[in-house]
C-alpha cells in the first residue's frame, strides 16, 4: 500500500493566516492527490483533485500543488469556517489511501 | 443534486455481520460513470476506504478486508450494501458510504453519506 504522511499533525492559526499542509507518499504518486476538509461529526468535503485542481464551489484561497511524492495545501488566508481537520488522499495505485489528517485550530 | 444516505443496525455483536445499505437519490446507481464506496473512520482516527462496486461490474476491496467484505447493488432499489463478517471490537467506526468518480487523472470521492456509526459490543 501506498503510505500517506501529513505534517504537521496539528496547527494553530489565526484568521488571516497563510497556513501550508504538506503530504508525503511513500512512493511516487504522479498527481494522483486529492484533498478533503472534514468538520466534527460531518463527512469529509472535497476540496481539490489532481493535486492542484479546485472543486466546484470551493473558494479560491484554497490551493494545492506538487506531484510525485511530495504534496501541499495552501490556504492563502484563513477564515473563520476553514478551522477543521484535512485529509490527502491518494489514487494512483489500490487501496486507495488516505494521510492521517491535520487538525486546524484557531490559535 | 446528488445524495447519500445510510442506514443500518445501530450496533452489532461481535462475531456477527454487519450489514450497511446506502440509498441514493438524485442520481441512478446505474451509470457506469461512478463507484459506488464505504469508507469507514475509527473514532478519533483517519480514513480507511474498504472498497467499490460500479454498475459496469468493477468490485475492489482493500486486501486488509477482503476476506470479510462484500459490497452489492440492488439497481431496483438505488441502493448499495456492504456486508463485513466476523466484526470485533475493532470494526467500531462511523461508515461512509460515497461517490467515486474518475478525471483524467485520478479517483476521487465527491459526494459523501452523513456517516453512521456501528459500535461493536456485546
Amino acid at each position: 500500500d501506498i503510505q500517506m504522511t501529513q505534517f504537521p499533525s496539528s496547527l494553530s492559526a489565526s484568521v488571516g493566516d497563510r497556513i501550508t499542509i504538506t503530504c508525503r507518499a511513500s512512493q511516487s504518486s504522479g498527481n494522483y492527490l486529492n484533498w478533503y476538509q472534514q468538520k466534527p461529526g460531518k463527512a469529509p468535503k472535497l476540496l481539490i483533485f489532481d493535486a492542484s485542481t479546485l472543486y466546484s464551489g470551493v473558494p479560491s484561497r484554497f490551493t494545492g500543488s506538487g506531484s510525485g511524492t511530495d504534496f501541499t495545501l495552501t490556504i492563502s488566508s484563513l477564515q473563520p469556517e476553514d478551522f477543521a481537520t484535512y485529509y490527502c488522499q491518494q489514487s494512483y495505485r489500490t487501496p486507495y489511501t488516505f494521510g492521517q489528517g491535520t487538525k486546524l485550530e484557531i490559535k | 443534486q446528488v445524495q447519500l444516505q445510510e442506514s443500518g443496525p445501530g450496533l452489532v455483536k461481535p462475531s456477527q455481520t454487519l450489514s450497511l445499505t446506502c440509498t441514493v437519490s438524485g442520481g441512478s446507481i446505474s451509470s457506469g460513470d461512478y463507484y459506488w464506496n464505504w469508507i469507514r473512520q475509527h473514532p478519533g482516527k483517519g480514513l480507511e476506504w474498504i472498497g467499490y462496486i460500479n454498475f459496469s461490474g468493477f468490485i475492489y476491496y482493500n486486501p486488509s478486508l477482503r476476506s470479510r467484505v462484500t459490497i452489492s447493488l440492488d439497481t431496483s432499489k438505488n441502493h448499495f450494501s456492504l456486508n463485513l463478517t466476523s466484526v470485533t471490537a475493532a470494526d467500531t467506526a462511523v461508515y461512509y458510504c460515497a461517490r467515486g468518480s474518475a478525471t483524467v487523472v485520478s479517483f476521487l470521492f465527491d459526494y459523501w453519506g452523513q456517516g453512521t456509526l456501528v459500535p461493536v459490543s456485546s
